[in-house]
């Protein structure tokens, strides 16, 4: 089974800067995907950016991107120019090429302070 | 609004009581999912259908919950007997399935049940 962690809690940033969001997964599996969401407030789950995992190739999405470290099975969130409306829980999540679930680790409240 | 929607967006029942979820899917999605979250963790899967089947079961759907999806358009989520142990955020996500490269996820804003 596939198991995802994500070691912070909770993280702050000053607005404009860049912050970086960690996340680490188990898995046997060679082809898998990677996402990132977002979960506002009271609001809905979003999807912030995705990898795949036989791509080298850092996945960016205007100030999102992220450090994907498959040996090392390292897939960690950068946000550039930190906005207020970035405050949010945010969750890494896994899943397999051949199902469609995804595994989710527990998220990271960030909050991003004026 | 084309988007994932869920009805009630909250209940509040008493331990023993029956409860129904209902999940509106993206009209051209095919995948059809739910998620239970609880408070400070990430969501959990519980079941997914393809079309109007359902693909898997977590071991997290005990008996007392069964879920359809019937026709393949909006599917409902019930628990039997509630327990306070299941009061949660039920969650929805749609998606189309890709015969290549990943699909996204699209999610509902939630049912949150609490059981008194």
């Amino acid at each position: 089974a596939q198991t995802v962690t994500q070691s912070q809690p909770e993280m702050s940033v000053q607005e404009a800067e860049t912050v970086t969001l960690s996340c680490t997964y188990d898995t046997s599996e060679n082809n898998y995907y990677l996402f990132w969401y977002k979960q506002p407030p009271s609001r809905q789950m979003i999807l912030v950016i995705r990898q795949e995992a036989y791509k080298q190739q850092n996945a960016t999405e205007n100030r999102f991107s992220v450090n994907f470290q498959k040996a090392a099975k390292s897939f960690s969130l950068k946000i550039s120019d930190s906005q207020l409306g970035d405050t949010a829980m945010y969750f890494c999540a896994f899943m397999n090429t051949n199902a469609g679930k995804s595994t989710f680790g527990d998220g990271t409240t960030l909050t991003v302070k004026p | 609004d084309t988007g994932v929607s869920q009805d009630p967006r909250h209940k509040i029942t008493k331990r023993g009581q029956n409860v129904t979820f209902r999940c509106d899917p993206i009209s051209e999605h095919n995948r059809l999912y739910w998620y239970r979250q609880t408070l400070g963790q990430g969501p959990e899967f519980l079941t997914y259908f393809q079309n109007e089947a359902q693909l898997e079961k977590s071991r997290l759907l005990s008996d007392r919950f069964s879920a359809e999806r019937p026709k393949g358009s909006f599917s409902t989520l019930e628990i039997q007997r509630t327990e306070q142990g299941d009061s949660a955020m039920y969650l929805c996500a749609s998606s189309r399935r890709q015969v290549v490269g990943p699909e996204t996820q699209y999610f509902g804003p939630g049912t949150r049940l609490l059981v008194l």
